[in-house]
């Protein structure tokens, strides 16, 4: 069974233009988590979507956004990019967030650099 | 507050020794929590979980513990090799959270 998959790998963009990652959560599951991660660092929590809703957000700017699409893929969407938005950006899935105890599981995650 | 935090940000261990790393969670309402390992360059990888029902949970060469009257989580790994050098980050979570709240990680260095 596949697991969690993003795309791209790694990508490479200048301050103020816009970037776009994707990811295709595991069979079965509904929910998909973006979480950025800087160099070295922990991972900060940024959305989360189920049934394709937006079901909670974290502390970022509204230039941070996605959507997820029918079949629970989603994109992250990053709009005016800053230098500091240079990071791993990881996606993880799991099945319907309601009941405490499902576990997520993580892509490899998408390398986004802002030169 | 809503972060996991850890006791030790670097820990180091002799290859064949055991390893335990500790972290503290600060939500009592938390009931289910999960270690993950994540190497150099990848994504965080998922090693054990345990419910708050439980205080010790154990698989393959690793054992989580759970101590809630002082909210402490602990992995440890038996027989420590080179290949568990990586970080590790404990998270948190509980039915009305709708998120998962991750510690700021501990990297494990193993010295052959």
């Amino acid at each position: 069974e596949a697991g969690v998959t993003q795309s791209p790998t790694h990508l490479i963009k200048t301050r103020g233009q816009q970037a776009t990652l994707r990811c295709s959560p595991i069979s079965g599951h509904t929910s998909v988590y973006w979480y950025q991660q800087a160099l070295g660092l922990g991972l900060q929590f940024l959305l989360w979507y189920d049934e394709g809703e937006e079901r909670n957000r974290g502390n970022f700017p509204p230039r941070f956004s996605g959507r997820q699409f029918p079949n629970y893929s989603s994109e992250l969407n990053v709009n005016a990019l800053e230098l500091e938005d240079s990071a791993l950006y990881l996606c993880a899935s799991s099945l319907l967030f309601s009941s405490s105890g499902n576990t997520i599981y993580f892509g490899e995650g998408s390398w986004l650099t802002v030169v | 507050g809503e972060s996991v935090g850890l006791h030790l940000p670097t820990l180091s261990v002799q290859e064949g020794d055991n390893s335990i790393i500790n972290c503290a969670y600060s939500n009592s309402a938390s009931d289910y929590f999960i270690w993950y390992k994540q190497e150099s360059g990848k994504g965080p990888q998922f090693i054990i979980d345990i419910r708050s029902n439980m205080d010790k949970r154990q698989g393959q060469r690793v054992t989580v513990l759970l101590n809630k009257t002082v909210k402490h989580l602990s992995l440890q790994i038996a027989a420590t090799q080179p290949g568990d050098s990586a970080v590790y980050f404990c998270a948190e979570t509980a039915y009305n959270f709708n998120k998962f709240y991750f510690g700021s990680g501990t990297k494990l260095n193993v010295k052959p």
